[in-house]
């Protein structure tokens, strides 16, 4: 099946420093990621949408100069927190829409996160 | 656009009684419907899925959804919980195949034995 795969799991940084994510989808390509932010007891909230070869697309107050989204090939996305502080703390979540097997609808698969602590 | 509502943000059963989370959808076009389950610092899985076909829908784990259109409903049940369902539950729709997803504020289910 549908396979995606997030790059560190978690990591803890200092306060100012950049951390860069990866979400790779396994076995199939997605010319769409999508990320996801998720704060302790939240809901996951849509950070943006990541196109391959062209500009990603943000939600409404998230700074696109803050969280840069590259989508570099069929089967990559990269998330840098850029300048990060405490308050950026939380569980980023990428997925990607795939088949799932022996289905013909398009679904997402989400990669198992990555815990981000900025000290 | 489309939003999720899930009714009680934390339901305690105890083992073997059965499991009714509540989701409501509201959504300008004809929905696709997710419940997906997540545990303590893990990605999200997919329980089962809605996506125009027959309207109780089957997933793993022995749960289920009705889709009630007049409703505007997608309630989770299982006749019997087991302990090992205490997670975190999301309610979610799209507008479409393989669209991005909108997020109700997730329910936590806590068994007791």
């Amino acid at each position: 099946g549908a396979v995606v795969s997030q790059h560190p799991s978690w990591v803890i940084c200092k306060s100012g420093t950049s951390v860069k994510i990866e979400c790779r989808s396994l076995d199939f390509q997605a010319t769409t990621m999508f990320w996801y932010r998720q704060f302790p007891k939240q809901s996951l909230m849509l950070m943006a949408t990541s196109n391959e070869g062209s500009k990603a697309t943000y939600e409404q107050g998230v700074e696109k100069d803050k969280f840069l989204i590259n989508h570099a090939s069929l089967t990559l996305s990269t998330l840098t927190v850029t300048s990060a502080h405490p308050e950026d703390s939380s569980f980023y979540i990428c997925s990607a829409p795939g088949l799932a097997g022996g289905s013909s609808y398009n679904e997402q698969f989400f990669g198992p996160g990555t815990r981000l602590t900025v000290l | 656009a489309q939003s999720v509502t899930q009714l009680g943000s934390h339901v305690s059963v105890s083992e073997g009684a059965l499991v009714l989370l509540r989701c409501n959808y509201s959504s300008s076009v004809p929905p696709y419907l997710f419940w997906y389950v997540q545990y303590p610092n893990q990605g999200l899985q997919l329980l089962l899925k809605y996506t125009s076909a027959a309207t109780l829908v089957k997933g793993i784990n022995g749960f289920e959804a009705e889709f009630k259109k007049s409703e505007t409903s997608f309630h989770l049940t299982k006749p019997s919980a087991h302990m090992s369902d205490a997670a975190e539950y999301f309610c979610a729709v799209s507008g479409g195949a393989g669209n991005m997803l909108t997020f109700g504020g997730g329910t936590r289910l806590m068994v007791k034995p």
